[in-house]
């Protein structure tokens, strides 16, 4: 069955530390990858995308996120954390299958970051 | 960027009752709409995709007659919880995207509805 796999369920850490979130996904046809956060009090928004060419992608506020096809992963990515980066972070994977579109999202890490 | 508008934002009814949450895409045609779940603290789940054109594709484990979906127009698609149960309670998300196929996926999610079922 296709599913989207996020290791953190929750990653505490302080600011200016890295950040790396990881996510497998099984599914062996072509995929389009997307990571989403969601704020506290919002609604989901799009961190970044990857479609298909260099499978280093940079998104919005410092994050980005490398496709290893091999590996099936997406991990996400930001070298210095904010105090404003804490919010939920989900991994998505759309599939394409028969003529539709499928998008599947990993279980979600919840991040905290402390002053 | 692309607007989606969901109604009602809270909803409360009886069990036994029936309750309609509308999901618009505000100044883009969807060509596919998404309905997803999400109970506290997890994640989203699918539960069906609706084409403009075509039936809803529901997800394993997900009741059609319980849970009617009717992409009406390209800007419009529409849950209907049918006698609806408290664990039906939850909080109901609908995403569009403005295109399909190959670059598809990029989704506007909706604010989101929140069904209490008493």
């Amino acid at each position: 069955a296709q599913s989207v796999s996020q290791h953190n369920h929750h990653v505490i850490l302080s600011e200016a530390a890295s950040l790396e979130l990881g996510c497998n996904y099984s599914y062996g046809g072509t995929v389009n990858l997307f990571w989403y956060v969601q704020y506290p009090g919002q609604h989901l928004q799009l961190l970044l995308k990857y479609f298909s060419g260099d499978p280093l992608v940079k998104g919005i506020k410092g994050f980005e996120a490398e496709f290893i096809k091999s590996k099936f992963s997406f991990n996400l990515r930001k070298p210095s954390v904010q105090w404003s980066d804490t919010a939920e972070y989900f991994c998505a994977v759309n599939l394409f299958s028969g003529g539709y579109n499928k998008l599947i999202f990993g279980a979600g890490t919840r991040l905290a970051v402390h002053p | 960027g692309a607007v989606v508008s969901q109604h009602p934002s809270r909803v409360i009814c009886k069990s036994g009752t029936s309750v309609k949450i509308e999901c618009r895409s505000l100044d883009f045609q969807a060509t596919t709409m998404f309905w997803y779940r999400q109970f506290p603290k997890q994640s989203l789940m699918l539960m069906a995709t609706s084409n403009e054109g075509s039936k809803a594709t529901y997800e394993q484990g997900v009741e059609k007659d319980k849970f009617l979906i009717n992409h009406a127009s390209l800007t419009l698609s529409t849950l209907t919880v049918t006698s609806a149960h408290p664990e039906d309670s939850s909080f109901y998300i609908c995403s569009a995207a403005s295109t399909s196929g190959r670059r598809g996926g990029e989704l506007f999610f909706g604010e989101g509805s929140r069904l209490t079922v008493l």
